[in-house]
């Protein structure tokens, strides 16, 4: 399968500042990348698909403003959680697919994020 | 709102036993059903991929069964080993938006 990894593997952070978090396709080109994230002892939930090139779609109660997500090539997107509070703290796993593996997506790793 | 179930929550097994895991999900408008194997501190691991009613799929000791009509799906792991053990997702897919819609997982624990 496809490799992509995911930056960094957990992060701390204070209240109030800005985290960045990177999901790269290593050894193909992802059309469209998915974040998802994933409270203590629940399943993924998916946050928003990006799009190479365009905005973020949204899923219902994701706040835009909050996790700003860019998607500026084939390999690379970004989520960055801004004015991160405590209950921000999760695990952020990101997936990547393309157009010509319509139905797979391969997952990174995952991000450990703590907002002390 | 799709909801996709998984059972049972967790498991415990020995090795060498063969076990099963439920994904249930609405039959209406079906896509795809995915499983994944998600071993801690790794990322998820796509085994399946199954879009056809009755559609059937095997990757070593590991099978899958699909029933689009009731909405569910099995797997299969065949004389368990230690290295079995890690949660097992399904996943609902969607045809124009290629999103998931993941069930809560099933835990294995394969003791030696």
């Amino acid at each position: 399968g496809a490799v992509v990894s995911q930056h960094p593997s957990w992060v701390i952070c204070k209240s109030g500042t800005s985290v960045k978090i990177e999901c790269r396709s290593l050894d193909f080109q992802a059309t469209t990348m998915f974040w998802y994230r994933q409270f203590p002892k629940k399943s993924l939930m998916l946050m928003a698909t990006s799009n190479e090139g365009s905005k973020a779609t949204y899923e219902q109660g994701v706040e835009k403003d909050k996790f700003l997500i860019n998607h500026a090539s084939l390999t690379l997107s970004t989520l960055t959680v801004t004015s991160a509070h405590p209950e921000d703290s999760s695990f952020y796993i990101c997936s990547a697919g393309s157009k010509g593996r319509s139905y797979e997506q391969y997952f990174g790793p995952g991000t450990r994020l703590t907002v002390t | 709102i799709l909801n996709v179930e998984q059972s049972p929550q967790s498991l415990h097994v020995q090795e060498g036993d063969s076990t099963n895991f439920t994904c249930s999900f609405p039959s209406s408008n079906f896509y795809a059903l995915h499983w994944y194997r998600w071993e801690t501190a790794k990322s998820p691991e796509a085994l399946f991929v199954m879009t056809l009613n009755g559609d059937e799929k095997k990757k070593g000791r590991i099978s899958a069964t699909l029933n689009t009509k009731e909405g569910y799906s099995y797997l299969y792991i065949k004389g368990s080993q230690p290295e079995d053990s890690a949660t097992y997702l399904c996943a609902l897919g969607s045809s124009n938006t290629g999103k998931l819609i993941f069930g809560q997982g099933t835990t294995l624990q394969v003791k030696p």
